[in-house]
């Protein structure tokens, strides 16, 4: 399907575990995004990049590892689980330009336990 | 990383009403600006854009002030289906989309 799709949707995961959040996206967008969003907190960077083998901290990157070998794939590892990154996760793709539309994937919600 | 803040409410309004958010921003070289809806448990998704005159979708105006570093959102004649988060977003040159933490708007019959 056209579009930009995350998987899982929903994962439990225990503390110390590794676990990887997938993100595709059928457009050939350039720039991809990571977002966390938590109660209080709103909408937070992760982590972007503006093309394949191209990654930039944002926010809030400790604790999480991305790649972008293609250009419509960018996942995010958490490398070991703490019960703070229980979250919920979005991708976003866009085209660069200052007035472009983001586009959001349905998002992962996560638990670490 | 420079800040976009909202006033979270709630709000809460009655069908037909007209209810506004506003939204600062403390990033003077900010480039562009936008607002975002979110339902609940949902991605957000474009509302629409925020251009230096003053833009209209409909029933939504959007306005943005560069010398207050402010941006408004103006929405007339609510419609049940307008229960949301409004999401105030910025662009900054070099990074990504800044989000506000988002405005809750309850529109009751």
């Amino acid at each position: 399907d056209a579009g930009i799709t995350q998987s899982p949707r929903y994962k439990i995961t225990e503390t110390g575990r590794q676990v990887t959040l997938m993100c595709h996206q059928t457009w050939s967008h350039s720039y991809m995004f990571w977002y966390r969003q938590d109660l209080g907190h709103g909408l937070r960077l992760i982590y972007y990049s503006a093309a394949a083998d191209i990654t930039d901290k944002g926010e809030v990157p400790d604790g999480y590892v991305v790649s972008r070998s293609k250009t419509e794939n960018f996942p995010l590892t958490l490398e070991s689980a703490t019960r703070s990154q229980t979250s919920v996760y979005f991708c976003a793709s866009s085209v660069p330009g200052q007035n472009t539309e983001a586009f959001f994937g349905q998002g992962t919600r996560l638990t670490v336990v | 990383r420079k800040e976009v803040e909202q006033d979270p409410g709630p709000f809460n309004v009655p069908e037909g009403a007209t209810v506004a958010f506003n939204c600062t921003y403390s990033n003077s070289a900010s480039q562009s600006f936008f607002w975002y809806r979110q339902d609940c448990r949902k991605e957000p998704k474009l509302l629409m854009s925020v251009y230096s005159s003053g833009n209209e979708d409909g029933r939504f105006t959007a306005q943005l002030n560069r010398a207050s570093q402010y941006i408004s959102l103006l929405i007339r004649d609510s419609k049940l289906s307008d229960s949301a988060t409004y999401l105030c977003v910025v662009f900054e040159t070099g990074y990504a989309l800044n989000f506000g933490k988002g405005t809750s708007l309850l529109v009751t019959p």
